[in-house]
Formats: C-alpha cells, sequence, structure tokens
C-alpha cells in the first residue's frame, strides 16, 4: 500500500548544483502536486498537474520545473540550486475515486549549501 | 480566490483539556474543507473532511469539526488531548470541483503539558 512515494528523502547540494525530484503515486490519481514546506509559512504550491498531459504554475514556481512523465509520476527539477531552496519538499496526488482528497508523502528533506 | 486563516501558531493545552484549534475559510463556491496532522519528519496524514455533507464531521483519533457556514468556520476540537496528539495541524480549502487546486494554512503546532 504505497500511495505517493517520493526520492530521495535527504539531499545536501551546493550552490549551482541542479538535482530532480522523483514522485510516483500508485492510487490511479489524476492530478499531482509539488509543494515546499517552510517554517511558519505552511504548504506553498510550487507546481501541479491537473491531468496527465499538463502542469501549470503554482504560488512559488520560480527556480523550478516540472514533468508529468506519465500518470504515475511526477518530478521536480532544480536547475541551479540556491540556499532560498532550502526546504522540505512534498508531492501529492489527488483523484474523484478518492473523494478528492490530496493524499501526500513523506516528503524530501533538501539544504542548499 | 480561496484562502484559508488558522488563528495561532501555536497551541497549548494539558493533557485531558479540550483542545480548539480554529480555521477559517474565504471560497467563492461550496469548498471541500479537510484537516491534516503532520508529526514530526512526517508526511502530512488526513485528519478528516467536509464534503458538503453533514456540517459535523467525525475523524481520526478522537477529532472533530463543525462547518459553519454563516461563520466561514471549520474549526477542529477534540475534548481530552493526548500527548500523542502533540503534532503540527493544517487547515485546507479545495474547490469542489475544477481543477482541484488545494489551499493550506499555515499550521498550528499543538503541544500537550503533562
Amino acid at each position: 500500500n504505497a500511495g505517493v512515494t517520493q526520492t530521495p528523502k535527504f539531499q545536501v547540494l551546493k550552490t549551482g548544483q541542479s538535482m530532480t525530484l522523483q514522485c510516483a503515486q500508485d492510487m490511479n490519481h489524476n492530478s499531482m502536486y509539488w509543494y515546499r514546506q517552510d517554517p511558519g509559512m505552511g504548504l506553498r504550491l510550487i507546481y501541479y498537474s491537473a491531468s496527465e498531459g499538463t502542469t501549470d504554475k503554482g504560488e512559488v514556481p520560480n527556480g523550478y520545473n516540472v514533468s508529468r512523465l506519465n500518470k504515475r509520476e511526477f518530478s521536480l527539477r532544480l536547475e541551479s540550486a540556491a540556499p532560498s531552496q532550502t526546504s522540505v519538499y512534498f508531492c501529492a496526488s489527488s483523484g474523484s475515486l478518492s473523494g478528492n482528497t490530496i493524499y501526500f508523502g513523506e516528503g524530501s528533506w533538501l539544504t542548499v549549501v | 480566490a480561496q484562502s484559508v486563516t488558522q488563528l495561532g501558531s501555536h497551541v497549548s493545552v494539558s493533557e485531558g483539556a479540550l483542545v480548539l484549534l480554529r480555521c477559517n475559510y474565504s471560497s467563492s463556491v461550496p469548498p471541500y474543507l479537510f484537516w491534516y496532522v503532520q508529526y514530526p519528519n512526517q508526511g502530512l496524514q488526513l485528519l478528516l473532511k467536509y464534503t458538503s455533507a453533514a456540517t459535523l464531521v467525525k475523524g481520526i483519533n478522537g477529532f472533530e469539526a463543525e462547518f459553519k457556514k454563516s461563520e466561514t468556520s471549520f474549526h477542529l476540537t477534540k475534548p481530552s488531548a493526548h500527548m500523542s496528539d502533540a503534532a503540527e495541524y493544517f487547515c485546507a480549502v479545495s474547490e469542489a470541483s475544477g481543477t482541484y487546486k488545494y489551499i493550506f494554512g499555515t499550521g498550528t503546532r499543538l503541544k500537550v503539558l503533562a
């Protein structure tokens, strides 16, 4: 019963390096999301994909790119990491089959030094 | 535009006391409303959700929330706090249909005192 799986769980990057966060869901959900969580700011939406083949910017998209590889997978890429991108990243998914409830992965802790 | 306001970023209660976490929302359409709980170093887990059925919603771990349209509120309560309830709680709103965009509050960290 995996739900939403994201990797890696922890990563340390140097400023300017690139990396991709991977996410997969096994609930046949149409919609997938990437959020970042920072102290005192709650969850902020970076990008979302309402359905396979579409992606849209959220509240804080600058410095990120996404790819909806197929219905199951939605990746988040940092092309040139900056210290301001130090955060906890959550992938999530939702769909009508699960009553439009959004389900979250366990999180990825990213530190940019 | 939708928005969620959680009053009180930190709430402390004694073990056995009433837990009340406040959430107010704004939405131009009838909303779906959610409460999530996050334990340290974990993802968010669904506590309960309102989807326009009963206004009093019961969730896991003894929590419940009441949807009050006139007050645009969806406060979370639990009659008797337990040490294991210490966590961060997030209120969220989404449109009942459409793109399923979810807006989260900034969270309330609950501390339970022995």
